[in-house]
C-alpha cells in the first residue's frame, strides 16, 4: 500500500531561519511521482514541485530546495531564510505514474509551519 | 476569475439531508478531481473525471456519494442521507495534460457541516 508520513505536525521558526520539512513515503511501485503542495489559510492548495522516481537530482527554486533520496524513501523540503509569508500547511504527496491515476494523490497529514517576525 | 471555483463555500445541514456541492474548473482543463479533507488531515481522493466520464471513483466512501460532470466542465458532488462523519472540506481540482502529471489546481473548497 502507498503511504506518506510527515512526522512533524507543527514547526515554529523565527523569520530568516532555515527550516526543513520531512517526508517519508512507502510504495511498491518502481515508477511513481512525489509532490509538495502548500496550503495557506485561504485553503487553496498550491502545487510547488513534482519529482519522478527516476530523477534523484536535488532541486532548488529560489529559497526552496528539495532533497530526494530513494535509499531512505525520503523527499524533504527546505526553506532557506524563511519569511512570514511562508506560514502555511505543507503537504507531501505520492502518486502512481500511470495514466489518469497520476492525479490520484496520496497525501501526508501535513506540517503546519509558522514563521514569526 | 481564472481559478477553480467552488460553491457554496460553506454549507450547514442536518443529518439525513441531501447536499450538492458544485465545482467550476479552469476553462479548458479536461481532468477534474474531488478530494475530501477532514480536520488535521491531508486531502483524500474521492473521484476523477476525464471529460464527462468518471475514470476513477475508487475513493468514494459508499453509495451515498455520487458525482457527475455532464458536459465535461462543471461537476457536482452529491451526498445523500448525510451523516455527521461527512463533515469535512470538499476540495475540487482540475488539471490539463500540458501541466504535467499531478499538477493540480485546487479551489478553496466547500466546508460541509452536518449537525
Amino acid at each position: 500500500a502507498q503511504k506518506v508520513t510527515q512526522a512533524q505536525t507543527e514547526i515554529s521558526v523565527v523569520e530568516k531561519e532555515d527550516v526543513t520539512l520531512d517526508c517519508v513515503y512507502e510504495t511498491r511501485d518502481t515508477t511513481y511521482y512525489l509532490f509538495w503542495y502548500k496550503q495557506p489559510p485561504s485553503g487553496e492548495l498550491v502545487f510547488l514541485i513534482r519529482r519522478n522516481s527516476f530523477d534523484e537530482q536535488n532541486e532548488i527554486s529560489g529559497r526552496y530546495s528539495w532533497n530526494f533520496q530513494k535509499s531512505t524513501s525520503s523527499f524533504n523540503f527546505t526553506i532557506t531564510a524563511s519569511q512570514v509569508v511562508d506560514s502555511a500547511v505543507y503537504f507531501c504527496a505520492l502518486s502512481e505514474a500511470s495514466g489518469g491515476s497520476q492525479g490520484n494523490l496520496i497525501f501526508g497529514k501535513g506540517t503546519k509551519l509558522s514563521v514569526k517576525p | 476569475g481564472a481559478g477553480v471555483s467552488q460553491t457554496p463555500s460553506n454549507k450547514v445541514t442536518e443529518k439525513g439531508k441531501y447536499v450538492e456541492l458544485r465545482c467550476d474548473p479552469i476553462s479548458g482543463h479536461t481532468a477534474l478531481y474531488w478530494y475530501r479533507q477532514s480536520l488535521g488531515q491531508g486531502p483524500e481522493f474521492l473521484i476523477y473525471f476525464q471529460g464527462t466520464g468518471a475514470a476513477d471513483d475508487s475513493g468514494l466512501p459508499n453509495d451515498r456519494f455520487f458525482a457527475v460532470r455532464p458536459e465535461g466542465s462543471v461537476s457536482t458532488l452529491k451526498i445523500q442521507r448525510t451523516e455527521r462523519g461527512d463533515s469535512a472540506v470538499y476540495l475540487c481540482a482540475s488539471s490539463s495534460w500540458t501541466g504535467g502529471p499531478g499538477e493540480l489546481f485546487f479551489g478553496e473548497g466547500s466546508r460541509l457541516t452536518v449537525l
